[in-house]
Formats: structure tokens, sequence, C-alpha cells
């Protein structure tokens, strides 16, 4: 059973098209998160989120947004994609009482 | 702001051997830490958690420590094998009532052992 999955693991696009990543946690965790890793290979978080709040990391621009239709699934919707996005795009959840993230495989998007 | 480094960046050494990787953060006021490795091309597979009020993880050859007043962790690698070779990443979780702080990552090690 995938604890964390997310979906398209490939993701090649142009410049200016809106595209959504899709991820699901069947972990029954409370909190979900945005991860972006860089060509450098560094993990930065981009949001946090349960049902209570949502925090948003100040360097994510606001073409990125997070929806949660509920509390199992948090999906990325990106607009106007720019060349500076290409990285791979990690979700993970975690039981806030626990502490431990689990992440999901990624999703390695390019844009042209 | 936290800050999560991680010493050394890279690593090559001898099937069998003991090793150390090296992770400091720059708050103490965490409220876990976290090691993963990731495979080239792959996910992050969790190793092992500490919470702040620990010390210490073990899960068969690998050891966590914590000291949350230094800002240090070390994660202890026992009788190295081919494939333990990986990237090594350290994650600090940042204590906040609010409790949906995501983890500040270090920059990981990358270790290659070598048969």
């Amino acid at each position: 059973d995938t604890a964390v999955s997310q979906t398209p693991k490939y993701l090649v696009t142009q410049m200016g098209n809106d595209k959504s990543i899709k991820c699901e946690q069947n972990l029954g965790h409370d909190t979900m998160y945005w991860y972006k890793q860089d060509s450098k290979k560094f993990l930065k978080i981009m949001f946090s989120y349960n049902n209570k709040e949502l925090i948003i990391n100040e360097t994510v621009p606001n073409r990125f947004s997070p929806k949660s239709p509920d509390k199992a699934h948090l999906n990325l919707h990106i607009n106007s994609l720019e060349l500076g996005d290409s990285a791979v795009y990690f979700c993970a959840s975690s039981q806030f009482t626990s502490g431990s993230s689990s992440f999901g495989p990624g999703t390695r998007l390019t844009v042209t | 702001k936290q800050e999560v480094t991680q010493i050394p960046a890279a690593l090559s050494v001898p099937e069998g051997e003991n090793l150390v990787l090296n992770c400091s953060f720059t708050d103490s006021a965490i409220y876990n830490l976290q090691w993963f490795r990731q495979d080239p091309g792959k996910g992050l597979t969790s190793l092992l958690l500490i919470q702040s009020s620990q010390r210490e993880q073990t899960s068969g050859r690998l050891n966590a420590s914590l000291d949350k007043s230094s800002g240090r962790s070390t994660l202890y690698i026992a009788a190295s094998q081919p494939g333990d070779s990986a990237t090594y990443l350290c994650a600090v979780r940042r204590y906040s009532g609010g409790g949906a702080d995501g983890l500040t990552f270090g920059k990981g090690t990358h270790l290659i052992i070598q048969p």
C-alpha cells in the first residue's frame, strides 16, 4: 500500500501554461506539505496545511496555490509556468503529535 | 531563521568502515529532527526520527544522536555496505504552537561506499 502518492511522476510543459500536481496520503495524517527540490538538490518547504491553517513560505510566488478537497489530498496548482519552476516537487504528510514526515515519490516538472 | 548545515558534503569510504555524518542547526527551538536517505531519482526514505526530548535513536546499523542545546546531530553508520550509498539528509522541524510547520533541510551528505 502506497502511503503518499503523487501524480503525475513526470510533467513536461511549456512556459505560460497552468498545471496541477495531485497528492494523496492514506496514513490518516492531519498535516500535508509541498516541498521543492531545485537543480542543486536542495529541498525547501513551500506550504504546510492542515484543516485549520495554511502556512505559506514567503518566498513562494503567488502563482503557486495549494488546494485541499479533503484531509487526504493536497493538490498543487501552478499558474503561468516559468522556466525557473523546473524542479522536483515532493508532497509529504505527518501527524503533528508524532511528527514523523512521510514523503511521496516526487513529480519532476520540466518547463520548456 | 533556521539554517541546517551538513558536513561533509561528500564522503567516499571503503566497505566495512564505520562512519559519522554531521548535522548542525542554528535555532535550538525544534520539535524534532529527522534523518532521511535519498537514492538518485527517488523520493525520501525516513531513517530515524528523534524528538526534542530524546538524545538518540537506533535502527539496525544506524544510530542518530541529538544535542539540542548545542544544535547538533550525528548519524552513525556501522559496518558500511555498498547499498548504503545515497544522499543523507538531515531535517529539523521548528516548534510552534500552531503545529503545521514543515521541515528545514540541510543540503545533504553524498555518501559512496566502495566495494
